[in-house]
C-alpha cells in the first residue's frame, strides 16, 4: 500500500474554476514531485520539488501551479483549465533527489481530473 | 519524450504461465526500476535495479539489466491473473537522475 495520500481521487471543474489536489506523505522524504498521466500513455514529469523548492518545472503551462508549504505537502492549484487537461494526476515522493544511491520514487493512487 | 521502449505492448497469457517483458532505453543510467499500474490506479514500485547490477530477483519477479545493450527485462514466474496490469520501466529523467523517466509500457492480461 501506498504511503502517498492524494485528494481528492476524483475531480470535475468546469474551465473558470480554480481547483487545488493535494498530496501528503510522511515518510520523512525531502523530494515530492507530480506527474501527469493520459489513457493508456506512460506519466508525464510536471514538477520536482527538493526541500520545499522547485527544482524542475518541465515546460508546465501557468494554468498549472505548484507549492509545497512543507516537506510533507504537495499540492498543484488548477485555474482556467481546458479538456484536454483531463488526466491522472500522479503526486510522488523519494528520500532526496540522489538517483545514485538507489533512491526509489514511491507514488499515491493519483488524482482522476475531468475537466468540462 | 520517453526514454524506455517496452515491448511487447501487450501480452496476454494464462494463469500458470511465465511473462517476460523488455525494455529498452537510450542514455546512460544510475537505476532502472519496473513499475505495475492497475487499471485506473496509481503506480507500484515492483524493483529498482542498479547500472553495476545483472539481476536482481523478488519473489516471482527477476530483472536483468544489460547496460553494453541498454536493454532489461522483467520476468514474472507463475503468473496469476492478479499479475493482470500495466507495467512501466523508468530510468534516469537527466544524468542527475532527479527524477524518472517512464517507458510506454506493456499491458498484461492474465486469464484463468
Amino acid at each position: 500500500d501506498t504511503e502517498v495520500t492524494q485528494t481528492p481521487k476524483h475531480l470535475v471543474m468546469g474551465m473558470t474554476n480554480k481547483k487545488s489536489l493535494k498530496c501528503e506523505q510522511h515518510m520523512g522524504h525531502r523530494a515530492m514531485y507530480w506527474y501527469k498521466q493520459k489513457a493508456k500513455k506512460p506519466p508525464e514529469l510536471m514538477f520536482v520539488y527538493s526541500y520545499e523548492k522547485l527544482s524542475i518545472n518541465e515546460s508546465v503551462p501557468s494554468r498549472f501551479s505548484p507549492e509545497c508549504p512543507n516537506s510533507s505537502l504537495l499540492n498543484l492549484h488548477l485555474h482556467a483549465l481546458q479538456p484536454e487537461d483531463s488526466a491522472l494526476y500522479l503526486c510522488a515522493s523519494s528520500h532526496t533527489l540522489d538517483r545514485g544511491a538507489g533512491n526509489t520514487i514511491y507514488f499515491g493512487e493519483g488524482s482522476w481530473l475531468t475537466v468540462v | 519524450s520517453q526514454q524506455g521502449e517496452e515491448d511487447p505492448q501487450a501480452l496476454s497469457i494464462q494463469e500458470g504461465e511465465n511473462a517476460t517483458m523488455n525494455c529498452s532505453y537510450k542514455t546512460s543510467i544510475n537505476n532502472l526500476q519496473w513499475y505495475r499500474q492497475n487499471s485506473g490506479r496509481g503506480l507500484v514500485h515492483l524493483i529498482l535495479i542498479r547500472s553495476n547490477e545483472r539481476e536482481k530477483h523478488s519473489g516471482r519477479l527477476r530483472v536483468t539489466l544489460d547496460t553494453s545493450k541498454k536493454s532489461s527485462s522483467l520476468l514474472i514466474t507463475a503468473s496469476r491473473a492478479a499479475d493482470t496490469a500495466s507495467y512501466f520501466c523508468a530510468t534516469d529523467w537527466n544524468q542527475a537522475g532527479t527524477a524518472l523517466i517512464f517507458g510506454k509500457g506493456t499491458t498484461l492480461s492474465v486469464s484463468s
